[in-house]
């Protein structure tokens, strides 16, 4: 069964600093999603990776994908207290047909 | 284009009783996936449906079920409600189905959050 880790799960960021987000994931992947979400709201899509190396930035924001060490990495860059929300990202496998998620990571921003 | 619209956004059931939720999906999107997030348990995916077929369930009892009307549109039903169901259910509309390995977001609508007492 995939099994999908985040780390760290709590994450407190002082505003201009850099940070990174870490998911590992058990089996190979087809796509790699990355969501935010704020409290008490839905899941907003921030990125779909799929392919080995992987790039995509958006903003602050940038998330690639290594398929063979089964890692994907989302980059923080001069964070902002609008970035405050919590994180997840997502598998999707060849032949699992569903949505792994991993537990999330939130993210506060101090001034 | 309007998004994906959950109804109703709140429910309150008392233990033993049953419930139905509603997903209306993108236009064109034939996949709908759903979902149950609680504190406890986080993110779990409950099942799929593309072109009215039920692909993948995951780890969930019986009582849960789910069915997709040929616009796609689906409903989710969880019969004899115990506190554990309390949750956020939350379903997704896509493209294409899960496991197929084409790139295509997911789009999740605002979810219901149910709460059983």
């Amino acid at each position: 069964e995939l099994k999908v880790e985040q780390n760290p799960l709590f994450l407190s960021m002082q505003e201009g600093k850099n940070y990174t987000i870490y998911c590992n994931y058990s089996t190979t992947s087809d796509r790699l999603y990355w969501y935010r979400q704020d409290p008490g709201k839905s899941l907003e899509s921030l990125f779909v990776l799929l392919s080995n190396g992987a790039v995509k930035q958006e903003g602050r924001l940038m998330a690639s994908l290594d398929t063979k060490a089964r890692l994907s990495t989302l980059h923080i860059t001069a964070a902002v207290h609008d970035l405050s929300a919590t994180y997840f990202c997502a598998v999707d496998s060849r032949g699992d047909y569903k949505l792994s998620f991993g537990a999330g990571t939130t993210v506060t921003v101090r001034a | 284009k309007a998004g994906v619209t959950q109804t109703p956004r709140y429910l309150i059931k008392t233990r033993g009783q049953q419930v139905t939720l509603s997903c209306s999906p993108i236009s064109g999107h034939r996949s709908v996936s759903w979902y149950q997030q609680t504190p406890g348990q986080g993110l779990q995916f409950l099942f799929e449906y593309f072109s009215e077929t039920q692909r993948n369930k995951g780890n969930f009892p019986g009582r849960f079920s789910g069915r997709q009307f040929s616009n796609s549109r689906s409903e989710m039903n969880v019969s004899t409600l115990e506190l554990g169901d309390s949750a956020l259910y939350l379903c997704a509309s896509s493209l294409y189905p899960l496991g197929e390995g084409r790139k295509s977001p997911l789009h999740f609508g605002n979810g219901t959050r149910l709460t059983v007492t």
